[in-house]
């Protein structure tokens, strides 16, 4: 059983669309996370929600909009996608106490 | 935003050499993270440190927490042609929820 899955796996849009990329974990972990890396691997976090609160919001355009329905699920909403969006959009999850990110397989958005 | 440097970004190894890479900041963190990233992937946890000095294996893989406690290491012993990837080092301060992480190693392996 996949512990961190995301959808899609590979997402291509044109500039301007809306989309959206799913995170489920079934670890029981109360934390969840959005990272956005880019095509120099650097792994910048976006978002994290612990409980369904969102309790990081680091300075990422308003375009990117957090949505967590449970404790199980973070999905990512962008509106007017632009080129600079581009990049491989990583979920994580993990527990508290201080313990290391469980990654999902991310998601390869790329915008034409 | 803050960055971890990691030391050195890239490398060629021949298969059964020992490889050792590190990892350094400007801050103080209080747990260091060492994770492996195959391509197409999304990264896995190798080790994880909580106290400074500390030593800790897995398998091939030692890291350490460094004494300073702003900076780690990390060796891979008698390295084999599936540990080539990238490797991330994350530091974390107590009471945050989120890692900051490290500009990456990139490991390629010559059988």
């Amino acid at each position: 059983d996949t512990a961190v899955s995301q959808t899609p796996k590979y997402l291509v849009t044109q500039m301007g669309n809306d989309k959206s990329i799913k995170c489920e974990q079934n670890l029981g972990h109360d934390t969840m996370y959005w990272y956005k890396q880019d095509s120099k691997k650097f792994l910048k976090i976006m978002f994290s929600y612990n409980n369904k609160e969102l309790i990081i919001n680091e300075t990422v355009p308003n375009r990117f909009s957090p949505k967590s329905p449970d404790k199980a699920h973070l999905n990512l909403h962008i509106n007017s996608l632009e080129l600079g969006d581009s990049a491989v959009y990583f979920c994580a999850s993990r527990t508290g106490g201080g313990y290391g990110y469980t990654f999902g397989s991310g998601t390869r958005l790329t915008v034409v | 935003g803050q960055q971890l440097n990691q030391s050195p970004q890239s490398m060629f190894i021949q298969e059964g050499e020992d490889v050792s890479m590190n990892c350094t900041s400007s801050s103080i963190f209080n747990t260091w993270l060492w994770y492996k990233q195959d391509p197409g992937e999304g990264p896995v946890l190798l080790i994880a440190l909580y106290k400074a000095g500390e030593l800790t294996s897995n398998g091939r893989l030692t890291a350490q927490f460094g004494i300073t406690r702003k900076d780690s290491f990390l060796n891979i012993s008698a390295s084999i042609p599936s540990d080539v990837g990238i490797y991330f080092c994350a530091g974390a301060t107590s009471g945050t929820y989120k890692y900051i992480f490290g500009t990456g190693t990139r490991l390629k392996v010559l059988a």
